[in-house]
């Protein structure tokens, strides 16, 4: 089945700093893979998209990577702030019309 | 734009009732579908549609039913609620032109009990 893993336990660092986020999958490369910011009681927010044969993408202070060879994408986000204090979703999208499969999240701590 | 709407937000259901869980949305998404979310599991698709007319299974299809008969609509329906169903319920849609899927837009979810 097609996997897509992100530590489930909670990453907490100071403000200003970078916060990197790490998504792994499994079996065959995704076309694309797909950022979300979830807050507590809340719909997940579509943050990026990252397709297979891109190395980076920025928006912002947002930076995503997609390493084939590795599978795995990073989110970093640089010069944190307590509002980026959420949970980040990664999702798996094998292009075309199928099916999303999301990851369990990782909750992000930014201490001021 | 109101975006994607649920309805409604909170639910409270007697094991054996059925219900159908209200999404529409007015972006003229032609993918939409449903997911639940359960602590420690994630996010997990339900059933999803792909245009007015096609539905197909996710991961958890078993005591779901949808139908899409608009582009707008996406119901979820509970034909016979069970306890394990007790969970957040996330409609989310999406525009794709057939290849990329460029990102789902979420509702706000409906919590969903039942006891």
């Amino acid at each position: 089945s097609q996997k897509i893993e992100q530590n489930s336990e909670a990453l907490n660092i100071q403000e200003g700093k970078t916060a990197t986020l790490t998504c792994n999958y499994t079996n065959y490369s995704p076309a694309y893979l797909q950022w979300y910011r979830q807050d507590p009681g809340r719909g997940p927010v579509f943050l990026l998209l990252i397709r297979e044969n891109e190395k980076e993408k920025r928006k912002e202070r947002l930076k995503v990577t997609f390493d084939t060879t590795l599978k795995q994408s990073l989110f970093h986000i640089t010069a944190s702030q307590p509002a980026d204090s959420a949970t980040y979703l990664c999702a798996r999208d094998s292009g075309g019309y199928q099916k999303v499969t999301f990851g369990t999240g990782t909750k992000l701590q930014v201490i001021p | 734009n109101a975006g994607v709407t649920q309805t409604p937000k909170f639910q409270v259901l007697k094991t054996g009732q059925s219900m159908t869980l209200q999404c529409a949305q007015d972006m003229n998404h032609e993918y939409m579908s449903w997911y639940r979310q359960d602590p420690g599991m994630g996010l997990r698709l339900i059933h999803y549609s792909v245009g007015a007319g096609i539905t197909d299974q996710g991961e958890v299809p078993n005591g779901y039913n949808v139908s899409r008969s608009t582009t707008e609509d996406f119901p979820l329906r509970l034909l016979s609620a069970a306890p394990s169903q007790t969970s957040v319920y996330f409609c989310a849609s999406s525009y794709s032109d057939g290849t990329v899927n460029y990102g789902y837009t979420f509702g706000s979810g409906t919590r969903l009990t039942v006891v």
